[in-house]
């Protein structure tokens, strides 16, 4: 089984609908982030949480929520989608610095 | 943030060539983090280099730590189908979040 699940892997929406993106991890580690990607624009950070507490806003968190219900689990809102949060949105997980850090899958975004 | 540029944006050669990347900045920095992210997935780390001049490898994969500080290089040798993927840099400019460059399409002929 994979370390660090993404849930839906893909999704259709229409402007004005909330959606939630979920991650859990099976690695044991107190960090977790959400970063969306952009064809060449590199990763952008959402959120970032460093264990269940703390939750910290990232470089873009303008428009998204998050939730860490748990060690394992830190989840992505959009409250209200626009068709330019269309992107891959990956979550990923860390012992401590970036050099630790893994990636789930993804989650393909698509709000029209 | 980090401004990293890579280059080549883009590589199509044929199976059993070797290829070289490489990653640049205008400012100095302790580390240097390569990834591969394949169609469909999340990026994978491949190789992470921590002093100037470090020289690591990975398999088929060297990555090299620039001596000034200010650059990283990766070479595949001998490239297969499945070595396809963007390759990413990342300069460690932060001791949280990954930020990467534009990344390098590599497409391999069989």
């Amino acid at each position: 089984d994979a370390d660090v699940t993404q849930t839906p892997r893909n999704r259709i929406t229409k402007t004005g609908k909330r959606i939630m993106l979920e991650c859990s991890q099976t690695k044991g580690h107190d960090r977790m982030y959400w970063y969306r990607q952009d064809p060449g624009l590199g990763l952008q950070l959402i959120y970032y949480s460093f264990d269940v507490k703390d939750i910290n806003k990232g470089e873009i968190s303008d428009g998204y929520s998050v939730s860490r219900q748990a060690q394992a689990k830190f989840s992505l809102s959009l409250e209200s989608a626009i068709p330019n949060q269309t992107a891959l949105y990956f979550c990923a997980t860390s012992e401590r610095g970036p050099d630790t850090q893994y990636f789930g899958p993804g989650t393909r975004l698509t709000v029209l | 943030g980090q401004q990293l540029n890579q280059s080549p944006q883009s590589m199509f050669i044929q199976e059993g060539e070797d290829v070289s990347m490489n990653c640049t900045s205008s400012s100095i920095f302790n580390t240097w983090l390569w990834y591969k992210q394949e169609p469909g997935e999340g990026p994978v780390l491949l190789i992470a280099l921590y002093k100037a001049g470090e020289l690591t490898s990975n398999g088929r994969l060297t990555a090299q730590f620039g001596i000034t500080r200010k650059d990283s290089f990766l070479n595949i040798s001998a490239s297969i189908p499945s070595d396809v993927g963007i390759y990413f840099c990342d300069s460690g400019g932060s001791n949280y979040k990954l930020t990467f460059g534009k990344g390098t399409l590599l497409t391999v002929n069989p």
